[in-house]
């Protein structure tokens, strides 16, 4: 089955800076890679995805990238400020049914 | 205009005495799955609902079920609760076409006296 390994376990950065997390996954016919953003005490909640058949995709400050060939992804983060503190989990589907989860990245955002 | 709904947010129960927890949805998607987190880690898929069709994960203990009795609602028996089930429940749902995001719920932070 489906492994997602993610890292770092925990990320610390200063206000302004960028941050990276980076994922790799087992299974090459997973094609769809959710990200997850969980504040404490609430629900995760998506802020990017990409599918397989593109290898970048951008939203404001946030950007994933793909690397099919390597099986990994990557959640880029710029300009960051205090309220992207959160931990943030990718994610891996092949069939949008069952989906794997990273263990997670506790990200620090230093003012 | 919450679309993934979870009852009740915060749950107390005694050991062994049986509990439900609740989850509905407005997005009419066939697939409902329910999640255990416990603190820093990532969710556990505990099973999930393909229309009517149950997928129970290997790993999960036969003391939780659960029950979907129509599209909308979808419900988590654990039957004799231990010291080790206190944890956040999360429901989720998604499509399962197109490669589309689950959507969470808030949860339900159960806790075991």
């Amino acid at each position: 089955g489906e492994n997602v390994e993610q890292h770092p376990s925990t990320l610390s950065v200063q206000e302004g800076d960028s941050a990276v997390i980076k994922c790799t996954y087992s299974d090459s016919a997973s094609n769809y890679f959710p990200w997850y953003k969980q504040e404490l005490g609430k629900r995760p909640q998506l802020i990017i995805d990409i599918r397989s058949n593109v290898g970048e995709k951008k939203d404001q400050r946030i950007a994933v990238t793909l690397n099919k060939t390597a099986k990994h992804f990557s959640l880029h983060i710029t300009e960051t400020q205090p309220e992207d503190s959160a931990v943030y989990f990718c994610a891996a589907s092949r069939d949008g049914q069952n989906f794997v989860f990273g263990p997670g990245t506790r990200l620090s955002v230093l003012p | 205009d919450a679309m993934v709904i979870q009852n009740p947010r915060y749950q107390v129960t005694q050991f062994g005495k049986p509990v439900t927890l609740s989850c509905s949805q407005t997005l009419n998607h066939n697939v409902m799955y329910w999640y255990q987190q416990k603190s820093s880690q990532a969710p556990k898929l505990l099973f999930h609902y393909y229309d009517k069709d149950f997928n129970n994960e290997a790993d999960t203990p036969d003391n939780f079920q659960s029950r979907r009795p129509n599209t909308s609602f979808c419900f988590l028996d654990i039957r004799s609760p231990g010291l080790g089930d206190a944890a956040m429940y999360l429901c989720a749902t998604s499509r399962a076409s197109g490669n589309q995001p689950q959507h969470f719920g808030d949860g339900t932070r159960l806790s075991i006296l």
